[in-house]
């Protein structure tokens, strides 16, 4: 079985700051990584994915992430947010053998403060 | 051009109706599901189909009940609907080998 965890609940933080979103996840096999952004009476989009390769995962506006599997973790970066990155993020993990499912993080909600 | 688009985007009913939420995916993708995004916005998946095979999440109550007409619609039947039952509902579609999940701007249902 495979778990996420996402450590915070909600982040504010001000505009043009730097931001951190913590995922922790456990599975007992290679794990398939992602991160999701929804915007208020949305959709989830995707942001970024993590198959395999370069543990550095670079993603749309701006975010980027690192896989590190020594401490299963997955934390969003960003280096300096915007009013419009106010949304929740939701961080997932897909397992290679049932691959299809994904299961979601509690999600973290990022509030932009100007 | 919405890969995918799911009806009604907002659906409030009364305790103990029947309704249908429906979902439709123009990616080709081979594979759709069917997740319950709660009041504290916690995503769970209910289904995920594809032509081959349905593996149903065991806490899903057999009051809800995926149906494919083909590869590219995955609808949501549910009868005598709860209170309970109020949630966002998100349908999705992957590829086999990509694992990456697009996602419909889901359909609020509020039951009354």
């Amino acid at each position: 079985a495979q778990s996420v965890t996402q450590l915070d609940s909600q982040v504010p933080v001000f505009e043009e700051a730097p931001v951190e979103l913590r995922c922790n996840y456990s599975s007992s096999v290679s794990v398939y990584l992602f991160w999701y952004v929804q915007y208020p009476n949305q959709g989830l989009q995707l942001l970024l994915k993590y198959l395999s390769g370069s543990t550095l995962v670079k993603g749309i506006n701006g975010f980027e992430a690192e896989f590190n599997k020594s401490q299963t973790s997955f934390h969003l970066r960003k280096p300096s947010v915007h009013i419009s990155d106010t949304a929740e993020y939701f961080c997932a993990v897909s397992d290679g053998r049932s691959a299809r499912q994904l299961t979601f993080g509690s999600g973290t909600q990022l509030t932009v403060l100007p | 051009d919405t890969a995918v688009s799911q009806t009604p985007k907002y659906l409030v009913t009364q305790m103990g109706n029947d309704k249908s939420i429906k979902c439709e995916q123009n990616l080709g993708h081979d594979t759709m599901y069917w997740y319950k995004q709660d009041s504290k916005k916690f995503l769970k998946i209910m289904f995920s189909y594809n032509n081959k095979e349905l593996i149903i999440n065991e806490t899903v109550p057999n009051r809800f009940s995926p149906k494919s007409p083909d590869k590219a619609h995955l609808n949501l039947h549910i009868n005598s609907l709860e209170l309970g039952d109020s949630a966002v509902y998100f349908c999705a579609s992957s590829q086999r080998t990509m694992d990456e999940a697009f996602f419909g701007q889901g359909t609020r249902l509020t039951v009354v």
